[in-house]
C-alpha cells in the first residue's frame, strides 16, 4: 500500500545548529503534507504544513520544502534548541470521505546536544 | 486548559478483560478521531467521527473495538477482551470545520494501555 516513511530514524545534533529531517512518500494524490513533533507523553502536535501545489512554505524557526518530483519533504528546524528535542513525523493528508486523512510515517527522533 | 483531554491517562489490564477510554474535544470541534500508536511508529487510524455519525473505520478496528459518540461530543473507545497486541498509546483528536482547507487535528495526550 501507499505509505509516507521516513530517511533517519535519529538524528542528533548540537544546540544552535540547523537541523534537517528528511521523508520521503509515495502516495502523489495527496492534497497536503504535514509536520508533527511529539514529545514524551504528549500526542503529536502539528508544526506546519504544506499544500501540493507549493514548493516552499515558512514559519517561525521552520521551513517546510516539498520536492513532488521525487517525491520527498523536508523539516528544517534553524538555530536548534534543547527544546526542539522530540520525534518528528511527517503525514500526508488525503481528502476522502468527506474528511482530510492524515497518514503518519514512522518518525525520527532528533536529539539536541549542548 | 481547552484542547483535547482523554482519561484515563494509563491503564494496565490483565488480557481478556475490557477496557474503556474516553475522549473530550475540543469543544467547538465537530470531528473526532481515535488512532492507535505503537512505539517508535507514527498513528494510526482507527475511526472517525462526525458529530455523532461514525463515518469511516480502518481495518484495524476488529469487532473487539466498538467507538461511540452519542451526543457528538465526547467519545468513547472501549476494547472487549483485551490481548497483549493491544497494548499502545490510543490517540484522539479533533478538528473543526468542513473546509478542505482546514487541516489542522489537534491530538490529545493519549491513553498508554498495556495488557499483561
Amino acid at each position: 500500500g501507499e505509505s509516507v516513511g521516513l530517511h533517519l530514524p535519529t538524528l542528533s545534533v548540537q544546540e544552535g545548529d540547523n537541523s534537517i529531517i528528511n521523508c520521503a512518500y509515495s502516495n502523489s494524490a495527496s492534497d497536503y503534507f504535514i509536520w508533527y513533533k511529539q514529545e514524551s507523553g504528549k500526542g503529536p502536535q502539528f508544526i506546519i504544513d504544506i499544500r501540493s501545489n507549493m514548493d516552499k512554505r515558512q514559519g517561525q524557526r521552520v521551513t517546510v520544502l516539498l520536492n513532488k518530483t521525487v517525491k520527498h519533504l523536508s523539516l528544517q528546524i534553524a538555530a536548534t534548541q534543547p527544546g526542539d528535542s522530540a520525534v518528528y513525523f511527517c503525514a500526508e493528508i488525503m481528502f476522502s470521505g468527506g474528511y482530510n486523512k492524515l497518514i503518519f510515517g514512522a518518525g525520527t527522533r532528533l536529539a539536541v546536544h549542548p | 486548559d481547552t484542547g483535547v483531554s482523554q482519561d484515563p491517562r494509563h491503564k494496565i489490564t490483565k488480557r481478556g478483560q475490557n477496557v474503556t477510554f474516553r475522549c473530550d474535544p475540543i469543544s467547538e470541534h465537530n470531528r473526532l478521531y481515535w488512532y492507535r500508536q505503537t512505539l517508535g511508529q507514527g498513528p494510526e487510524f482507527l475511526t472517525y467521527f462526525q458529530n455523532e455519525a461514525q463515518l469511516e473505520k480502518s481495518r484495524l478496528l476488529s469487532d473487539r473495538f466498538s467507538a461511540e459518540r452519542p451526543k457528538g461530543s465526547f467519545s468513547t473507545l472501549e476494547i472487549q477482551r483485551t490481548e497483549q497486541g493491544d497494548s499502545a498509546m490510543y490517540l484522539c483528536a479533533s478538528s473543526h470545520g468542513d473546509s478542505r482547507v482546514n487541516n489542522e487535528q489537534f491530538f490529545g495526550p493519549g491513553t498508554r494501555l498495556t495488557v499483561l
